[in-house]
């Protein structure tokens, strides 16, 4: 049962375009969501995160927003540059659990 | 500062052959973790700890065994290598159990 699933596999835009990346969720004692960002033969590395009482967070280019009702967060970037090309994954915690639940992650390409 | 590190960065065995990966990180963080990354899987969850001398089961735990004596290792073990373990094993750590750091991987392959 896939808890956290990110249904595109990949996602390609033009380079100064809007890039969304798309998350959602089944169970509804999570209240802490991240998105983390890999590039090849490394390691994820953070990028943002939102906690339940909000829904919007913005951090530069990158802003999440968080739909509660619809168990669905996404990842805004903009303006997409060719340095975000990355894996995307979006991950969820519930409060006390110490744990993480990832998504299959999204292919981002962004095209110069 | 080197953060998490994780040894060795790749290795092969045989089917049957056992191994320990060695993870360490200098953030004094209580939490850490050990992950596997499959193609279309995306990261999931083998074993964790919450502190110096405990452990957990993640989602995938059955083959794996975990120690942490030490708040900075944590160490994740093959007794009976299968090629189903085939993966790129994460270690990450958090001070809190949220945000959570990795380190660089290590890709297994069992023959």
């Amino acid at each position: 049962d896939q808890q956290v699933k990110q249904n595109s596999p990949s996602l390609s835009v033009q380079e100064g375009r809007i890039s969304i990346l798309n998350c959602d969720y089944t169970n509804s004692m999570f209240d802490y969501f991240l998105w983390y960002k890999k590039y090849p033969a490394e390691g994820p590395t953070f990028l943002i995160s939102i906690s339940s009482i909000k829904d919007k967070n913005e951090d530069g280019r990158f802003t999440v927003f968080l739909n509660k009702s619809a168990k669905h967060l996404s990842l805004h970037i903009v303006p997409s540059q060719p340095g975000d090309s990355a894996v995307y994954f979006c991950a969820a915690s519930a409060s006390n659990t110490g744990k993480l639940i990832f998504g299959q992650g999204t292919t981002l390409q962004v095209k110069p | 500062n080197a953060g998490v590190t994780q040894t060795p960065k790749f290795r092969v065995l045989k089917t049957g052959q056992s191994m320990t990966l060695l993870c360490a990180q200098d953030m004094n963080h209580e939490y850490m973790y050990w992950y596997r990354q499959d193609p279309g899987m995306g990261l999931r969850l083998i074993h964790y700890s919450v502190g110096e001398g405990t452990t957990a089961k993640g989602e995938v735990p059955d083959g794996y065994n975990v120690s942490r004596l030490k708040k900075q290792n944590f160490l994740l073990g093959l007794e009976s290598a299968a090629p189903s373990q085939t993966s790129v094993y994460f270690c990450a750590s958090s001070p809190e159990g949220y945000e959570q750091y990795f380190g660089p991987g290590t890709r297994l392959t069992v023959t």
